[in-house]
């Protein structure tokens, strides 16, 4: 049973406009989330983080949002770059160490 | 600094062989996870160490051994290769709890 959802396979945007990941969650014991940025071949990268005393946390272009009731997080980039086209994914952990990741959005970006 | 390393990045292994891919940390990491990452499911936790001389079992433990006999060492075997074990391996390592987990580059296993 997936406890972490990206409902989206995929998402293309132009450059320079807002892309917009989205993330759910069923079990309401997550209490630290982080997004991840993946090119192929290669490793996760870490991106952003936010816990669940927040509801939004910056980080230059990369934005997460948490809605706790929700129980749903969007990672917002603006402005969208052609590097910025790879695989996100979100993750998420009841303890701080053990985490559920979703499936994967692939962002294009079109120049 | 090299972060996180795995050997080997690429294996082929016939049904029923034995092999034990190795991840190597450089960041003094208490915590060290094993993933694999299959088509449309995302990455899974396999097992994971919270410190030297620990291991525990993740979401999909089964088939799989680990130790962890150097902190900086998280050993991942597989006893009798199946094709379900297809799949590409991703370490993991995270200074403490409630921090980002660094990846290394992956293995990708192919189980004939």
């Amino acid at each position: 049973d997936q406890q972490v959802k990206q409902n989206s396979p995929s998402l293309s945007v132009q450059e320079g406009r807002i892309s917009i990941l989205n993330c759910d969650y069923t079990n309401s014991m997550f209490d630290y989330f982080l997004w991840y940025k993946k090119y192929p071949a290669e490793g996760p990268t870490f991106l952003i983080s936010i816990s669940s005393i927040k509801d939004k946390n910056e980080d230059g272009r990369f934005t997460v949002f948490l809605n706790k009731s929700a129980k749903h997080l969007s990672l917002h980039i603006v402005p969208s770059q052609p590097g910025d086209s790879a695989v996100y994914f979100c993750a998420a952990s009841a303890e701080g160490n053990q985490f559920y990741f979703g499936t994967g959005t692939s962002l294009t970006v079109i120049p | 600094n090299a972060g996180v390393t795995q050997t080997p990045k690429f294996r082929v292994l016939k049904t029923g062989q034995s092999m034990t891919l190795l991840c190597a940390q450089d960041m003094n990491h208490e915590y060290m996870y094993w993933y694999r990452q299959d088509p449309g499911m995302g990455l899974r936790l396999i097992h994971y160490s919270v410190g030297e001389g620990t291991t525990a079992k993740g979401e999909v433990p089964d088939g799989y051994n680990v130790s962890r006999l150097k902190k900086q060492n998280f050993l991942l075997g597989l006893e009798s290769a199946a094709p379900s074990q297809t799949s590409v391996y991703f370490c993991a390592s995270q200074w403490t709890i409630y921090n980002e987990q660094f990846f290394g580059p992956g293995t990708r296993l192919t189980v004939l």
